[in-house]
């Protein structure tokens, strides 16, 4: 069956650190991998997209790679803050009849401490 | 980026009254939108996918006749809960796709936070 793991349910790193999260995904063909941020009693905020033929992807603070080999994603924060303390959610999203239609991780509860 | 709003935010209902979640899409049109439920500390589950004028597909292990989905319009979808029980308190998202770009964003909303008593 489809299984989507992300990497420690939680992560506690100083405040100016890289915040590394992990997700891995097995039975799945992910045409494109996602990273929302997600906070408490809110609906997940969309942070990034990569595509299956993309290694690396920046915005900003952030950093995605995709390993479609190793069926792994990372998501880095550079810099990190107290106000990026936050729940993150990974998707892989296949393409097909199946577009659209989001699986997310566990998701990783990240604490960034002054 | 385009905005979704969910009404009400929060509900409180006795058992065996229904509850209806409006989902609309304030600055685009949405043919598909989908419908999460999420326990404490836990992530979105999918419960189903609502397509404007057509009925909607849910995924295994939800009850079609338990949550009613209508798409009337391609601005709103509505979710209601019909004779809710206490094991239907969750916190329900609904999700917008947005076509407008080279691939088809999906932006979500502030969530409706549903307690039955």
């Amino acid at each position: 069956s489809q299984k989507i793991e992300q990497n420690s349910e939680a992560l506690n790193i100083q405040e100016g650190k890289t915040a590394t999260l992990t997700c891995n995904y097995t039975n799945y063909s992910p045409a494109y991998l996602q990273w929302y941020r997600q906070d408490p009693g809110r609906g997940p905020v969309f942070l990034l997209l990569i595509r299956e033929n993309e290694k690396e992807k920046r915005k900003e603070r952030l950093k995605v790679t995709f390993d479609t080999t190793l069926k792994q994603s990372l998501f880095h924060i550079t810099a990190s803050q107290p106000a990026d303390s936050a729940t993150y959610l990974c998707a892989p999203l296949e393409g097909g009849t199946s577009y659209g239609k989001l699986t997310f991780g566990q998701g990783t509860i990240l604490t960034v401490h002054p | 980026g385009a905005v979704v709003s969910q009404h009400p935010s929060r509900v409180i209902c006795k058992s065996g009254t229904s509850v209806k979640i409006e989902c609309r899409s304030l600055d685009f049109q949405a043919t598909t939108m989908f419908w999460y439920r999420q326990f404490p500390k836990k992530s979105l589950m999918l419960m189903a996918t609502s397509n404007e004028g057509s009925k909607a597909t849910y995924e295994q292990g939800v009850e079609k006749d338990k949550f009613l989905i209508n798409h009337a319009s391609l601005t709103l979808s509505t979710l209601t809960v019909t004779s809710a029980h206490p094991e239907d308190s969750s916190f329900y998202i609904c999700s917008a796709l947005w076509g407008g770009g080279s691939y088809n964003e999906q932006f979500f909303g502030p969530g409706t936070r549903l307690t039955v008593l």
